[in-house]
């Protein structure tokens, strides 16, 4: 079985300074793992993914994210938040057959 | 512009009229799966198919059905509503070949009084 914790229900930056967004695993295989990002009243949309290639995964927005295997960690980073990375954060594993785990969510407030 | 496309966007309705919610996607895509939203909770898989007439049951199929009779199509269908069913639903879509990378309509908020 796969699971996923997000350590963080809420995070809240100031403009401008970094964000990090922390996600543990779990799983049997060699996982995928993905952050998407939810923006009110919207869909999800896939911000970065991480398929057993590189470590360090960069995604849309400036995103980035390292998958570190000894400690089963996907932490969401970036350098300096901007107002419109105000969102919900959503780290997923997944195996091959598509069986997907989501994590609970992560709200990000950007202040001014 | 690729897209998945679900109807209606919000809905109030009463237990146990039947109510179907339709989803669409453009993008020739043979995974189709609905979740639910539920605040702490994530989201849910209840339903998924991996090509037309193939479905399987996901994490919290009860009181809901779906089908899948065309590639593009994959209604779910909520027989006899109960107020435990009020969420936000959302429909998603992939290729087999890329599994995890889902793209997801805007979804649909369901309120069951």
């Amino acid at each position: 079985a796969q699971s996923v914790t997000q350590l963080d229900s809420h995070v809240s930056v100031s403009e401008g300074t970094p964000v990090l967004l922390r996600c543990n695993y779990s799983s049997s295989y060699s996982p995928s793992l993905f952050w998407y990002v939810q923006h009110p009243n919207k869909g999800l949309q896939l911000l970065l993914k991480y398929t057993s290639a590189a470590t360090l995964v960069k995604g849309i927005n400036g995103f980035e994210a390292e998958f570190k295997k000894s400690e089963t960690s996907f932490h969401l980073t970036k350098p300096s938040a901007h107002m419109s990375d105000a969102a919900e954060y959503f780290c997923v594993v997944s195996d091959w057959s598509n069986d997907m785990r989501f994590g609970a969510g992560t709200r990000l407030t950007v202040k001014p | 512009e690729a897209q998945v496309t679900q109807n209606p966007r919000y809905l109030i309705t009463v237990t146990g009229k039947k109510l179907t919610v339709t989803c669409s996607q453009n993008m020739n895509h043979e995974y189709m799966s609905w979740y639910r939203q539920d605040p702490g909770l994530g989201l849910r898989q209840i339903y998924y198919s991996m090509n037309v007439e193939v479905t399987d049951k996901g994490d919290v199929p009860e009181g809901y059905k779906v089908s899948r009779k065309e590639k593009r199509n994959f209604p779910l269908i909520l027989e006899s509503p109960s107020p435990n069913q009020t969420s936000l639903y959302f429909c998603a879509s992939s290729w087999t070949g890329r599994p995890g990378e889902l793209f997801f309509g805007e979804g649909s908020r369901l309120t069951v009084l």
